[in-house]
């Protein structure tokens, strides 16, 4: 298996501008993660999601941020419009089950560095 | 509301040391505690995951303490090697929330030759 794919695997973009980053998990995994990662706040979740439906948001900073998991290959989040404190490595991530009554683990994707102007 | 610590946030030792890395956590109400490897522009892998109702586990030269109930894990490192330098992450998934993750700040270990 390919293991978690994520694209681009970096971003430059200028202030205002839609950024869109893209993430297929492991076929057959049933949970679907993102998270971020900052020097200053270390791994934060975003948003996950169980079986292409939205489970928690609450790790969503605010309305310019939104994920969408169309189907069971393919996820997308997209920050519109961006700003210079947006800039972090965001992190895919799946698991077969859920940890909480598993010993699944998660498997992370290589992430993708954004850099707002 | 849960918090993960680690303790120290940098250490660099030479070649063949054994060593301890450390994690805390507020809130003993978890399913499992992970310890996570990150490499320089890459993404995470698990090394070991103990369940709540263990005390250790051991893959190779590496092996994870969990005592819940004084909110306290370790990972040991026997016979460092250069190879093992990365940042190293512990993460527990609290109860009631699903599957979240919440993870500490990571101790960056340099091993030198």
């Amino acid at each position: 298996d390919a293991g978690v794919i994520q694209s681009p695997r970096h971003e430059v973009t200028e202030m205002g501008q839609e950024v869109t980053l893209r993430c297929k998990p492991i076929s057959g995994h049933d949970y679907l993660f993102w998270y971020r990662q900052t020097m200053m706040r270390g791994l934060e979740l975003l948003i996950y999601f169980n079986n292409n439906v939205p489970i928690d948001d609450s790790g969503m900073p605010e309305d310019r941020f939104s994920a969408k998991m169309p189907n069971a290959s393919f996820s997308t989040l997209k920050i519109q419009p961006s700003e210079p404190r947006d800039s972090a490595v965001y992190f895919c991530a799946s698991s077969p089950t859920g940890l909480a009554v598993s010993t699944d683990t998660q498997y992370f994707g290589p992430g993708t560095r954004l850099t707002v102007l | 509301k849960q918090e993960v610590t680690q303790i120290p946030a940098a250490l660099s030792v030479p070649e063949g040391e054994n060593l301890v890395l450390n994690c805390s956590f507020t809130d003993s109400a978890i399913y499992n505690l992970q310890w996570f490897r990150q490499d320089p522009g890459k993404g995470l892998t698990s090394l070991l995951l103990i369940q709540s109702s263990q005390r250790e586990q051991t893959s190779g030269r590496l092996n994870a303490s969990l005592d819940k109930s004084s909110g306290r894990s370790t990972l040991y490192i026997a016979a460092s090697q250069p190879g093992d330098s990365a940042t190293y992450l512990c993460a527990v998934t609290p109860y009631n929330q699903g599957g979240k993750l919440i993870f500490g700040q990571g101790t960056e270990l340099s091993v030198k030759p």
